[in-house]
């Protein structure tokens, strides 16, 4: 069964970056893209951006450059999402998404149990 | 980008009763729109896709419908196990957005 295991929570001071990951298991990993979405303490959900594994091709929200960069390692079928120059707006969780092709749309049928991210000096 | 305002922002109800909640875009986005149900703690889940599709191993009594800009997520007599927070969400262009959510709250 398709599964997507997060990394663990993660405490970070203001300024450093951080780097959270998504190991997939039960599917082929380098055949579907993996998204990101942001969710602060009690607000909605904000997507981040996508990453294609089988080439590394990218996506970003324009409002997630430069902070967010997505990266995958086919050898491990793991995705990660570096978090760069992080203040308490970045506090946050992460969640990790499969992206399902269905004829001409597509949607996120699966989640990471999501990764709680706190930045704090 | 595409907003999605969901109302009411909260919804109390007693177990049994059927409920509507709604979905509306801020332009047309055909049936791209999907619902999600989001338990506290949890991560979402996949209830409805493209609008009005049912999804595999959700119970009968969740269905959605619309199409255009006004979309909507009801739940037949609902059960305790369905208090939580919903979600919709568009794929239609970038970036993917979703509503702020409807929680559905146990009167």
């Amino acid at each position: 069964q398709v599964q997507l295991q997060q990394s663990g929570a993660e405490l970070v001071k203001p300024g450093s970056s951080v780097k959270i990951s998504c190991k997939a298991s039960g599917y082929t990993f380098t055949s579907y893209d993996m998204h990101w979405i942001k969710q602060q303490p009690g607000n909605g959900l904000e997507w981040i951006g996508w990453i294609y594994p089988g080439n590394g091709n990218t996506k970003y929200n324009q409002k997630f450059n430069g902070k967010a960069t997505l990266t995958a390692d086919k050898s491990s079928s793991t995705a990660y999402m570096q978090l760069s120059s992080l203040t308490s707006e970045d506090s946050a969780v992460y969640f990790c998404a499969r992206w399902k092709y269905y004829y001409s749309g597509a949607y996120f049928d699966y989640w990471g149990q999501g990764v709680m991210v706190t930045v704090s000096s | 980008d595409i907003v999605l305002t969901q109302s009411p922002a909260t919804l109390s109800v007693t177990p049994g009763e059927s409920v509507s909640l709604s979905c509306r875009a801020s332009q047309g986005i055909s049936t791209s729109i999907h619902w999600y149900q989001q338990k506290s703690n949890e991560s979402p889940r996949l209830l409805i896709k493209f609008a009005s599709q049912s999804i595999s191993g959700i119970p009968s009594r969740f269905s959605g419908s619309g199409s255009g800009t006004d979309f909507t997520l009801s739940i037949n007599r609902v059960e305790s196990e369905d208090f939580s927070v919903y979600y919709c969400q568009q794929s239609y262009s970038l970036p993917y957005t979703f509503g702020a959510g409807t929680k559905l709250e146990l009167k």
